[in-house]
């Protein structure tokens, strides 16, 4: 099975735009989490979807949204970027049952906001 | 809230030589445990989880124990090599709500094996 995907690998910013990242979960994984990776504050859980709705989210501004689609496919927008938005954006898909608290990575999109 | 507390690094070893990085948590209730490992510009590679306590997760000739005793999940390896060169960083899920997936996470330890 094809792994955790996600679009693009690289981004650069400058303060202010918005950014839209893109995960396409693992063949059959309904739920998606997003988190976000810096130096500072380390690994940070975002939110997480399963079909279409957000069940959880965690403590960040409404600056940070997503949604998810009807193939389980996540984005998730950053408005009015920041100079500390950037950071590694990890997405993780997690089975509907059996290991449904195992979450499985993707390589991350490294955002650059200048 | 739940908490995950990792010794700080890097740890630095030589090839061969035998590798335990600490782990403890803070949770209420029965948290699944895990390892991930994050290579140089890569994300998390899940390597080894447990769910209940005295579970032993074990890959690739990593091993780590769920002490419900002593909240904690140590990550060990008997023989390192160069390749296992990477950050490695201990989470947890709180499995009392299964509709709500969020892992918290240690800050990682840097883990440098040199030849």
């Amino acid at each position: 099975k094809a792994g955790v995907t996600q679009t693009p690998r690289y981004l650069i910013k400058t303060r202010g735009q918005q950014v839209t990242l893109s995960c396409s979960p693992i063949s059959g994984h309904r739920s998606v989490s997003w988190y976000q990776q810096t130096p500072g504050q380390g690994l940070q859980f975002l939110f997480e979807y399963f079909s279409e709705t957000q069940r959880n989210k965690g403590n960040f501004p409404g600056r940070f949204s997503g949604r998810q689609f009807s193939n389980s496919r996540s984005e998730m927008n950053v408005s009015t970027l920041e100079l500390g938005d950037s950071a590694l954006y990890l997405c993780a898909s997690s089975p509907t049952s059996g290991e449904a608290d195992t979450q499985y990575f993707g390589p991350g999109t490294r955002l650059t906001v200048l | 809230g739940d908490s995950v507390t990792q010794m700080e690094g890097p740890v630095t070893l030589s090839e061969e030589a035998f590798l335990t990085i600490n782990c403890t948590y803070t949770a209420t209730g029965y948290p699944s445990l895990f390892w991930y490992v994050q290579y140089p510009g890569e994300g998390l590679q899940l390597l080894l989880k447990a769910t209940k306590a005295d579970d032993k997760g074990s890959n690739k000739g990593f091993e780590a124990t769920y002490r419900k005793e002593t909240t904690s999940f140590h990550l060990e390896k008997g023989s390192v090599q160069v390749s296992d060169s990477a950050v490695y960083f201990c989470a947890l899920s709180d499995p009392r709500d299964t509709g709500r997936r969020a892992l918290t996470f240690g800050s990682g330890t840097r883990l440098q094996v040199q030849p």
